[in-house]
Order: C-alpha cells, then sequence, then structure tokens
C-alpha cells in the first residue's frame, strides 16, 4: 500500500470556504491525478499532472485548482465554486517510463464533508 | 472523449459460482483496460489489465477478454470466495501522449457464504 499519502483522512468544511487535500508520494512517480468518487458515479478525474509546473484539467475540473511544484506533491485546492464539494477524494499516481501501461497506484482517500 | 459504461451495477452471487462484469468503450483508439478492485473503505487496487493486442489474460481465479471490434472487455472471476466481495471498477485509456483512465461506474459485488 505504501509511497501514496492523503491527509486528513476526513475532513469538515463550511459553505463558502476554500480547502486543500493533500497528496504525497514517495515512490518518484512522474504523473499524479486527483480522482472525486460519489456513490454510483465511479471515478471521475478532475485534474492530471505528467510532469513537475505542468498540469491538465480533466473531466470536472470545475471548482477545484492544483499546483505541482514538486514531483512528490500535489495538492488540491476545493474552491468555494465547487456547488457540491462532499464526496470521496482520491489521488494517484503512476510511472511514466515512456510505456503506456505502468500501473496508476491510488492513495487511501480524504473524505470531505461540507456542513 | 472516452465513454465507458459498466454492467451490472450491482451483483450477487452464491460462493463457488462465477461472476462476470461487462464493459463497453466509445473510442477505438483506446489500448489499455485495467479493473481495479475496491474494498470498502480503502484505495482501489489494480487486479488485472489488458492490452489491445491481447484478445485475453488470466491470472489464478481471474481473466479479462478483450473484443476490439465489437469495442467491449469483460471480467470473469470464478470459484468466488466471501473476499472477492468489493466494488469492482473497469476504465480504458485512449493511446496518445496524455496517460488517462476513463473509468466505468462500477460493480459491487457480493459473494455470499
Amino acid at each position: 500500500d505504501g509511497g501514496i499519502t492523503q491527509s486528513p483522512k476526513y475532513l469538515f468544511r463550511k459553505e463558502g470556504q476554500n480547502v486543500t487535500l493533500s497528496c504525497e508520494q514517495n515512490l518518484n512517480h512522474d504523473a499524479m491525478y486527483w480522482y472525486r468518487q460519489d456513490p454510483g458515479q465511479g471515478l471521475r478525474l478532475i485534474y492530471y499532472s505528467q510532469i513537475v509546473n505542468d498540469f491538465q484539467k480533466g473531466d470536472i475540473a470545475e471548482g477545484y485548482s492544483v499546483s505541482r511544484e514538486k514531483k512528490e506533491s500535489f495538492p488540491l485546492t476545493v474552491t468555494s465554486a465547487q456547488k457540491n464539494p462532499t464526496a470521496f477524494y482520491l489521488c494517484a499516481s503512476r510511472w511514466d517510463s515512456g510505456s503506456s501501461y505502468n500501473e496508476q497506484f491510488f492513495g487511501p482517500g480524504t473524505r470531505l464533508t461540507v456542513l | 472523449g472516452e465513454n465507458v459504461e459498466q454492467h451490472p451495477s450491482t451483483l450477487s452471487v452464491q460462493e463457488g459460482d462465477s461472476a462476470v462484469i461487462k464493459c463497453t468503450y466509445s473510442d477505438s483508439a483506446s489500448n489499455y483496460f485495467p479493473w481495479y478492485k475496491q474494498e470498502l473503505g480503502k484505495r482501489p487496487q489494480l487486479i488485472i489489465d489488458i492490452r489491445s493486442n491481447v484478445g485475453e489474460k488470466k491470472d489464478q481465479r481471474i481473466a479479462v477478454t478483450l473484443n476490439k471490434t465489437a469495442k467491449h472487455f469483460s471480467l470473469h472471476i470464478t470459484e468466488t470466495q466471501p473476499e472477492d466481495s468489493a466494488v469492482y471498477f473497469c476504465a480504458a485509456r485512449v493511446g496518445g501522449s496524455n496517460y488517462k483512465l476513463t473509468f466505468g461506474k462500477g460493480t459491487l459485488l457480493t459473494v455470499n457464504p
């Protein structure tokens, strides 16, 4: 399981507040991803980054922002513009050796609840 | 973009029976199809994957088949055990420089002892 950590495990936020979710990996992976998981909705991609200082929007980027200043870190900020932020958030990473088939590893997740 | 449909959304089987989960994808350029298992409260973990140049792959009690013509792929679990109970996700990746997976909505598999 090791190598990707997310903190905190549970997070509560009041409406109108921004909140930042942490994702760290010590696997020396190049690519990192953020997914949102809602019951019955599968995993939906929010943002991804294939290299430091670069990232791309996924399918549901509105109301979220990210940064990738270090290879091992990919924090996600949930802004007040996100209309329905209560969800389970999963971070993932992948070693980019040039192969298309390297496994994507997931972190343990952060459950965000907006009160 | 790619779209992945997964069926059924729930599946209940008796211990020892087989279970089959099916997925279809929309983009014929997809070339990689992993399957993830997520136990309750845990992170998703890769259990098997298949590349577009292969029709079938097996790993002990699990197997995946791919039909590129029909654009569908399936997960087969034989001799199911209670510890197989989990949510299973299929995914597809379109070939190209941006590696991103599109996931199905998941199947909740329950294996009854």
